[in-house]
């Protein structure tokens, strides 16, 4: 099956600091990537929708200058995580589907595990 | 709008008992429904779609409509059954690929 891989899959900053985290589609060419964080033991938010060449779309809450998402092209999106701070800790998922694959299957990245001190 | 519900955060059932994880859907036209699992320290991963109407790993899903339903069975629980297990929605012209998450249920199965 389609590959997502996101890149690192741990990270430890310090509070004010900023982090990029990278999901790429190793086999495939995404128009459209996912953001989700994940609290421990709980469901995915879905944060934005990132778009290929436009402006990510974020969800009802989530600030947009504080996660900045740029997906330059058809097989990277970032997430960058402006200005850290300690309730930013989370686990942080990207998704994509293959827009020609005939399955609705959606492939995720393995996480990564932001820790804000 | 789309809502999934996941009535259990927690099922613990023994090892050769019958599981069933519940999940409800509120989505007015016809949806697309999912089960998705996530081992310990493992990405999540897709476990069975409605449309498929396959056996994974033993696990069977039947959609309902009527009672929008979509709940996954497995006749015989094993130990590495245990993991988290989302349910997840989707439908004809939402956003490719978006989903639309219940909020989990973590399985355990004891020896």
């Amino acid at each position: 099956g389609a590959v997502v891989s996101q890149h690192p899959s741990r990270v430890i900053c310090k509070s004010g600091t900023s982090v990029k985290i990278e999901c790429r589609s190793l086999d495939f060419q995404a128009t459209t990537m996912f953001w989700y964080r994940q609290f421990p033991k709980q469901s995915l938010m879905l944060m934005a929708t990132s778009n290929e060449g436009s402006k990510a779309t974020y969800e009802q809450g989530v600030e947009k200058d504080k996660f900045l998402i740029n997906h330059a092209s058809l097989t990277l999106s970032t997430l960058t995580v402006t200005s850290a701070h300690p309730e930013d800790s989370s686990f942080y998922i990207c998704s994509a589907r293959d827009p020609w694959a005939t399955n609705t299957e959606a492939f995720f990245g393995q996480g990564t595990r932001l820790t804000v001190v | 709008a789309q809502r999934v519900t996941q009535p259990e955060k927690l099922l613990s059932v023994f090892k050769g008992a019958p599981v069933e994880l519940k999940c409800n859907y509120s989505y007015s036209g016809s949806p697309e429904l999912f089960w998705y699992v996530q081992y310990s320290r493992q990405r999540l991963q897709l476990l069975l779609r409605h449309i498929s109407r396959e056996s994974i790993k033993g696990f069977t899903a039947d959609l309902n409509k009527g009672e929008t339903s979509f709940h996954l069975k497995k006749p015989f629980a094993q130990e590495e059954d245990s993991a988290m297990y989302y349910c997840a929605l989707s439908y004809r012209g939402s956003t490719l690929g978006r989903l639309y998450f219940g909020r989990g249920t973590q399985l355990t199965v004891w020896p």
